[in-house]
């Protein structure tokens, strides 16, 4: 069956960088593309980027834009998360999430916790 | 973007009554494609989102047929005909016609 797991999650200082990974399995990785969405402690979902099945396209939240990067290996059926500049706002559980979203194919996985804090 | 309103933000239900919660979109959701990507997820405390529908009215996999959704264009509606206790949590909406967005979440909670 189908399954996406995120690295495990960190706490890391204002301004400093961490990258998430996401490792698929159970379906042809780079036949899908993918996406990123997170929520913040007691938020809702928020969506921030996805990238499509052979990496070629890259589309991002205004929130995160210009300093978070998805990206993939399809050869490690892995999805990347990097995340620079961090922003204590940026503390979120960060979920990988298979394409197609809103269909029938979607899957996420089990979510992993940023917490961006001092 | 698409803004995806929720009502009610809450809900209290009794043990096998009904629940309905609605989610309007600020523009329609008609792909391109002739299809409508409205889902339904539903999120336990301390759990990820779970799929439950998907093109307004399909359900996932091992999901209870007393959740529905139905709707077209701006609005769209889940139902659950007969709340169980293990339906407490939050109940979002999404679309994925153009980009993604969610509501706001509807909390379920029993009366």
């Amino acid at each position: 069956q189908v399954q996406l797991v995120e690295s495990a999650g960190s706490v890391v200082q204002p301004g400093r960088s961490l990258r998430l990974s996401c490792a698929g399995s159970g379906f042809t990785f780079n036949h899908f593309g993918m996406h990123w969405v997170r929520q913040a402690p007691g938020k809702g979902l928020e969506w921030v980027a996805q990238i499509s099945y052979d990496g070629s396209n890259e589309y991002y939240a205004d929130s995160v834009k210009g300093r978070f990067t998805i990206s993939r290996d399809n050869s490690k059926n892995t999805l990347y998360l990097q995340m620079n500049s961090l922003r204590p706002e940026d503390t979120a559980v960060y979920y990988c999430a298979k394409d197609d979203i809103g269909d029938e194919d979607a899957a996420w996985g089990r979510g992993t916790l940023v917490t961006v804090s001092s | 973007d698409i803004v995806m309103t929720q009502t009610p933000l809450s809900s209290p239900v009794t043990i096998g009554q009904p629940a309905s919660i609605s989610c309007r979109s600020s523009q329609s959701l008609v792909h391109n494609d002739g299809n409508t990507y409205l889902s339904w997820l539903h999120q336990r405390p301390g759990q990820p989102p779970r799929l439950l529908i998907y093109k307004i009215s399909n359900r996932f996999s091992g999901v209870p047929d007393r959740f529905s959704g139905s709707g077209a264009g701006t609005d769209f509606t889940l139902k659950i005909s007969r709340v169980e206790a293990e339906d407490v949590g939050v109940y979002y909406c999404m679309q994925a016609t153009l980009d993604v967005t969610f509501g706001q979440g509807t909390r379920l909670e029993i009366k």
